[in-house]
């Protein structure tokens, strides 16, 4: 079965910075797109950011342009998410979710990890 | 960026028929996906590809598309389909992804 598991998160203050992980297994990780989705608090889903399989395309959401970095580490299974000058509407719960591709114009998460929890508080 | 909008909330009587929607200019180009979201847990696909449903998915969660609308349907809906049901899509440029504000059901 697919896992997805994310960590990393915890409480920050604003301007402060957090690393999250999310560790790939029962999976060929390097055939798939990866991304991070997070839910503020009551909110919906917001989509973050996406990598495709070898890094070379990467996309971001206006709301973290700049200031979040993805990457993916394929020898260790590995997606990351660097968050800087982090703000208090950063404040959700961060997923990472594989990304299926399964024909013209149709794409879907087919899988999600359990979250982790960023909190930018003073 | 090209947003997709859905309801906030609808409810269903036990048993009975719902069907959520999704609207969107990109929508015209891209299937939506649709995600299952109990509450305190992460969510779940229960429909790709316009009428694709994921292995474990119950056959009375259908799909369609048509024109710049999504929906999702539940026939005999069940006290455990209470939850709320966000649809995605890519953007216009086709590069990011977009999420509906998600429909809260309820099953009466």
């Amino acid at each position: 079965e697919v896992q997805l598991v994310e960590s990393g998160g915890g409480l920050v203050k604003p301007g402060g910075s957090l690393r999250l992980s999310c560790d790939a297994s029962h999976f060929t990780f390097s055939a798939y797109d990866m991304n991070w989705v997070r839910q503020a608090p009551g909110k919906g889903l917001e989509w973050v950011s996406s990598i495709s399989k070898f890094g070379t395309y990467i996309y971001y959401a206006d709301s973290v342009k700049g200031r979040f970095t993805i990457s993916r580490d394929n020898a260790k299974n590995s997606l990351f998410l660097q968050m800087n000058s982090l703000r208090a509407d950063d404040t959700a719960v961060y997923y990472c979710a594989r990304e299926f591709y399964y024909g013209p114009g149709s794409y879907a998460f087919d899988s999600w990890g359990r979250g982790t929890q960023v909190t930018v508080s003073s | 960026s090209s947003e997709v909008t859905q309801d906030p909330a609808v409810s269903v009587a036990l048993g009975q028929t719902v069907r959520i929607t999704c609207q969107g200019d990109n929508l015209r180009r891209y299937f939506a996906s649709w995600y299952q979201q109990k509450a305190r847990q992460g969510p779940v696909l229960v429909m790709f590809g316009g009428d694709n449903r994921p292995s474990g998915i119950p056959d009375r969660f259908s799909g369609s598309s048509s024109e710049n609308t999504a929906s999702l349907t539940i026939t005999g809906a069940q006290a455990e389909d209470e939850a709320d049901y966000f649809c995605m899509s890519r953007d216009s440029d086709g590069n990011r992804l977009v999420f509906g504000g998600g429909t809260k059901v309820t099953v009466l």
